[in-house]
């Protein structure tokens, strides 16, 4: 099983910062297979990044990935106030044939 | 406008049984890999299981294997997921996904509760 694990838990931050989460494989991965989604409480999550670099739909530029093999990151520059949120970095292949990491919660300090 | 609506959640007892529907418009449903994602209270997103387009492919996650069992419907652009067997730990919101390798379309989930 392939274990994602995202690093910080949680990450205090001010609007105007920039905030890059980390999302470490068990083992190399295919960048292709790598995405990242923002989820707010009571609201769908909502995908933001697939093969580790790709901006899905409507996502600003703030919010870039990078990364290939075991380490992957997002970043996001001038934090905004609705970009609070937990965020969940996601790979696919092995078995399962899904999996999450754990999650890092973004917060306003 | 893409849209996935679940419906189906509710309390269960142990044991019990429950299935949960999904909703789609806006899309071609027919042609899309869809999925089950459920988040237990205070935790993460977990992956429960897909199926391919044509239904031709399927998977679950080893701790729903022989319980769950999903289908699709693509004259109704509807997704299903039979649970039986459920457990206290099987309690989560459960969400429809569209897609395959990724999911770029959620729904908004449906609770379930499985409680004596």
């Amino acid at each position: 099983e392939i274990v994602l694990t995202q690093s910080p838990g949680t990450l205090s931050l001010s609007p105007g910062d920039s905030a890059t989460l980390s999302c470490r494989a068990s083992e190399g991965i295919s960048s292709s297979y790598l995405a990242w989604y923002q989820h707010k409480p009571g609201q769908a999550p909502w995908l933001l990044i697939y093969g580790a670099s790709s901006r899905a739909t409507g996502i600003p530029d703030r919010f870039s990935g990078s990364g290939s093999g075991t380490d992957f990151t997002l970043t996001i520059s001038r934090l905004e106030p609705e970009d609070f949120a937990v965020y969940y970095c996601q790979q696919y292949g092995g078995s399962p044939l899904y999996t999450f990491g754990q999650g890092t919660k973004l917060e306003i300090k | 406008e893409v849209q996935l609506v679940e419906s189906g959640g509710g309390l269960v007892k142990p044991g019990g049984s429950l299935r949960l529907s999904c909703a789609a418009s806006g899309f071609t449903f027919s042609s899309y890999g869809m999925n089950w994602v459920r988040q237990a209270p205070g935790k993460g997103l977990e992956w429960v299981s897909s199926i391919s387009s044509r239904s031709s492919y399927i998977y679950y996650t080893d701790s729903v294997k022989g319980r769950f069992t999903i289908s699709r419907d693509d004259v109704k652009n509807s997704l299903y997921l039979q649970m039986n067997s459920l457990r206290a730990d099987d309690t989560a919101v459960y969400y429809c996904v569209r897609g395959s390798y990724y999911f770029d379309y959620w729904g908004r989930g449906t609770l379930v509760t499985v409680s004596s």
